[in-house]
């Protein structure tokens, strides 16, 4: 079982150039987040989706993209990037979101992303 | 809106003795509690949570924590510190009005010395 792989592990933008991080889960989640971490801002939430076909914003989208056309996948994609970008980012899978499920919000995390805007 | 908030940017601990890492939380309806460990250059890894039921919930390595409603705290504990708990700590919460998502706190440093 792999888990959630995200690649790549490090990347270096010019400031304007776009990308996509990819995010790949074979555990049969529904529920797929992205996260960026920056020091003293602890994780904020990027997009998220609850299932294929479904995606909805979290605290932080502008200058991000989602979709999510299959169980497994969930790109993250920086349209234009900017040095207000730069961060470590985080896929996120849990297998369900129903509260009173035992898998409810118990994430799995992939390695994380470092992304550098130059 | 729902949020947590960990007072501490960092605790530090002699290896066996108990650590405590508070968390504090605001939700407009019932609070759905979790607490994730990040090691270096990893993941975050899930550690506990609460849901309903018991105040005293038991996780993994050790670890429990006390949902308190009165003082809206959902304080990390462990009766006897390991330096390989030296960790970042992260409080999460959900809302049951606010969706699916997990808001995070910001994270508290725990150093544990021999």
């Amino acid at each position: 079982n792999a888990g959630v792989t995200q690649t790549p592990k490090f990347q270096v933008l010019k400031t304007g150039q776009s990308m996509t991080l990819q995010c790949a889960q074979d555990m049969n989640h529904e529920y797929m987040s992205w996260y960026r971490q920056d020091p003293g801002m602890g994780l904020r939430l990027i997009h998220y989706s609850v299932g294929a076909g479904i995606t909805d914003q979290g605290e932080v989208p502008n200058g991000y993209n989602v979709s999510r056309s299959t169980t497994e996948d969930f790109p993250l994609r920086l349209l234009s990037a900017a040095p207000s970008q730069t961060s470590v980012y985080f896929c996120a899978s849990s297998y369900s979101t129903d509260l009173f499920d035992s898998g409810a919000n118990v994430l799995t995390f992939g390695a994380g992303s470092r992304l550098t805007v130059l | 809106a729902q949020s947590v908030a960990q007072p501490e940017d960092q605790v530090n601990v002699a290896e066996g003795n108990p650590l405590t890492v508070k968390c504090t939380y605001s939700v407009s309806g019932n609070p759905y509690l979790f607490w994730y460990v990040q090691y270096p250059n990893r993941g975050l890894q899930f550690l506990l949570k609460y849901i309903t039921g018991d105040n005293l919930v038991k996780g993994s390595y050790g670890f429990e924590a006390e949902f308190n409603k009165s003082q809206t705290s959902f304080h990390l504990k462990k009766p006897s510190a390991l330096v390989s708990d030296s960790a970042l700590y992260f409080c999460a919460v959900r809302d049951q009005n606010s969706g699916y998502a997990l808001n995070f706190g910001k994270g508290t440093s725990l150093l544990v010395t021999p």
